[in-house]
């Protein structure tokens, strides 16, 4: 079952900060996250692996709640160039080794 | 450098006419992947493979066959007995096991085929 993104868009300026959330109604393994830009391939971000983890690396960190099989992407003063649409990809512990993706979440950053 | 290719970038194909979309990847990956995209749907699992000569469903392959006779290889058919086949396909490569940890999977350029 696809995972459920929030918010479906969001418009920021840029330097402010922005939340996208990721739920699943399956127990997760691992959680991954992608951007996409129009018209382009979607580019690998971050992997989350174990309840209660947090990654970042920039401006862009994540966490993964593994009892609530729920992730947060944060994007902290935003950039331009953080303009996209990102994508949670999960793995179920009883299927491991496919990501099913979310719907997506458009960002636009205005300057 | 290392990728994965994808060809062509735009198709055309008439009702009725199977085709088949090519995937290459040089980056020694164990696992391929196959996912179509709409708008507002996010991408969705047609076909994956984690070793030659064996693949499984995704979520919608009903109307496309696969093959994996290569570990570089993972081309995907496209059949007259998909209803609605114009979309934008992605394929995707990654390792298996620990390493996808710190690569995730890598993605294709992708090939958007429109049905005329």
């Amino acid at each position: 079952q696809q995972p459920v993104q929030s918010p479906q868009a969001v418009i920021l300026r840029e330097g402010e900060d922005a939340v996208i959330n990721c739920s699943s109604s399956k127990a997760l393994y691992s959680v991954h996250w992608y951007r996409q830009k129009h018209g382009e391939a979607p580019v690998f971000l971050m992997i989350l692996l174990k309840g209660g983890e947090q990654k970042g690396h920039d401006k862009i960190s994540a966490s993964f709640n593994e009892k609530k099989q729920q992730s947060s992407l944060y994007l902290t003063a935003s950039q331009l160039s953080y303009s996209g649409t990102y994508f949670c990809g999960t793995e179920s512990w009883s299927n491991t080794g496919k990501l099913i993706f979310g719907q997506g979440t458009t960002l636009q950053v205005k300057p | 450098d290392g990728g994965i290719t994808q060809s062509p970038k735009y198709l055309f194909r008439k009702e009725g006419q199977n085709v088949t979309l090519s995937c290459e990847q040089n980056l020694n990956h164990d696992a391929m992947y196959w996912y179509r995209q709409d708008p507002g749907q996010g991408l969705r699992l047609i076909y994956y493979s984690q070793i030659v000569n064996d693949f499984q469903k995704g979520d919608i392959a009903e109307g496309y066959s696969v093959s994996r006779e290569k570990k570089e290889s993972f081309p995907l058919t496209v059949t007259s007995a998909q209803k609605n086949p114009t979309a934008f396909y992605l394929c995707a490569s990654s390792p298996v096991g620990d390493k996808i940890a710190n690569y995730g999977y890598t993605f294709g350029s992708g090939t958007r085929l429109t049905v005329v």
